[in-house]
């Protein structure tokens, strides 16, 4: 089965801590992995994909595909990142593509 | 650009109501997703449609329907609205065929059932 699986539901930091938000996944072959951020009352914005390998906003992940894993990492965290953050995971499996989305994280950055 | 387009914005039912979300895609998406997000939740998948056919079904429950019209606007219908329903309900659109596929969602519908 495809699973996402986000093991903290909030991470409290202050600003300029360096952030990692966990994401594991489970599935049968060759996943897409997204981050996609929901900022208060606001609708889930893609925040970042593995194919892409781009930094958005500062945040990175990289897909580590022997851990199963697509952690999200910032190293100076800024107050305007508190947001939920979802991983997701998309392939033929979930789906007509389909995103399987994580239970998310809570980021809050403290002054 | 345009976005995903979501109407209503709240929307307030009784309890055995009836209730109708619409959405409308980014143009020449032509593929729509619904999602369920209730209180505290990570969205959970309903449906999706592709060129106007069901192209995938998931947690939806019988008292829902959902169809993709010629202009590839889509409609959630849900009739005998339990309390359990309140929910934001968004919708999602994406272009197949062009490489990962990145759903935009749009912003929601909140549904708050009495």
């Amino acid at each position: 089965a495809q699973r996402v699986t986000q093991p903290e539901k909030l991470l409290s930091v202050f600003k300029g801590a360096p952030v990692e938000l966990k994401c594991n996944y489970s599935y049968s072959g060759s996943p897409e992995l997204f981050w996609y951020v929901q900022y208060s009352r606001q609708r889930l914005q893609l925040l970042l994909r593995h194919i892409s390998r781009e930094s958005i906003k500062g945040f990175t992940a990289d897909l580590n595909k022997g851990e199963t894993s697509f952690h999200l990492k910032k190293p100076f965290a800024q107050e305007e990142d508190s947001a939920m953050y979802y991983c997701a995971l998309s392939g033929m499996n979930t789906g007509f593509q389909k995103l399987v989305f994580g239970t998310g994280t809570r980021l809050l950055v403290s002054p | 650009a345009a976005g995903v387009i979501q109407s209503p914005r709240h929307l307030i039912k009784e309890k055995r109501e009836t209730a109708t979300l619409k959405c409308y895609p980014i143009p020449r998406h032509d593929t729509v997703y619904w999602y369920q997000q209730g209180p505290g939740q990570d969205p959970q998948f309903l449906i999706s449609f592709y060129e106007k056919m069901q192209s995938d079904k998931g947690s939806i429950p019988d008292r829902f329907s959902a169809q993709q019209f010629s202009d590839y606007h889509s409609e959630l219908n849900m009739s005998s609205l339990e309390l359990g329903d309140s929910a934001l309900y968004f919708c999602a659109s994406s272009l197949q065929g062009t490489g990962a596929n990145v759903l935009t969602f749009g912003a929601g519908s909140r549904l708050t059932v009495l």
